[in-house]
């Protein structure tokens, strides 16, 4: 079993919708959750990270953590072709917290 | 510019023969890591260090090494890289703790190709 699982996608949207990524994290013990965005053909950039059950908004994005469901979701508000590109979600190490592991990320398409 | 540098940003090379990509960070990061990408498989972490002469194995560590001398460099060492080697390759350095804990910068990645 992988430890971090995401569907790869392509998640097609169009253009002003709301985009759901999901997560999901097989170490219960985890705490700390990052998403990634990666262009293609680029180097991944941080969009959000959070490490307590709930909520966390930063501008049209929204990261949710849920540990009893072991899942983590990223909302991208307001959907705009910019956003298209592959979404990567990260967990740190639950026991070595200097160990990453990444999922394979999925691929959003949002339509003009 | 506070920037993650690689190279070389390319190598085709031949099975057997040594190579190193360098990595670099200007940004006084004690937090430095390797990570190989390969389609459907993500983003794999080969080699961690938490600071100079602190290093540790990632989840794919088998068939490199790592040397940390310097806070700012952390070379990549294939000594005798094979064709499952064939991959992007990307460094990343982050503080430790923090507000945004292990936020990590990413340098460009490094496409190898081992024939």
């Amino acid at each position: 079993q992988k430890e971090v699982e995401q569907n790869s996608g392509p998640l097609s949207v169009p253009e002003g919708a709301i985009a759901s990524l999901n997560c999901t994290y097989s170490d219960r013990g985890s705490q700390s959750f990052f998403w990634y965005r990666q262009y293609s053909g680029k180097s991944p950039e941080l969009i959000m990270f959070i490490y307590s059950n709930g909520d966390k908004e930063d501008g049209r994005f929204t990261a949710q953590l849920n540990k009893a469901s072991q899942y983590v979701s990223l909302l991208i508000r307001d959907s705009q072709p910019s956003d298209s590109a592959t979404y990567l979600c990260a967990v740190r190490g639950a026991y070595n917290f200097n160990k990453f592991y990444f999922g394979s990320g999925t691929k959003l398409n949002v339509k003009p | 510019e506070a920037q993650v540098t690689q190279n070389p940003r390319y190598l085709i090379t031949v099975t057997g023969k040594k190579l190193t990509v360098t990595c670099s960070q200007n940004m006084n990061h004690e937090y430095m890591s390797w990570y190989r990408q390969d389609p459907g498989l993500g983003l794999r972490q080969i080699y961690y260090s938490m600071n100079v002469e602190v290093t540790d194995k990632g989840d794919v560590p088998e068939g490199y090494k790592v040397s940390r001398k310097e806070k700012r460099n952390f070379p990549l060492i294939l000594e005798s890289p094979s064709p499952n080697q064939t991959s992007l390759y990307f460094c990343a350095s982050s503080l430790i703790g923090g507000g945004a804990g292990y936020e990590q910068y990413f340098g460009p990645g490094t496409r190898l190709t081992v024939t």
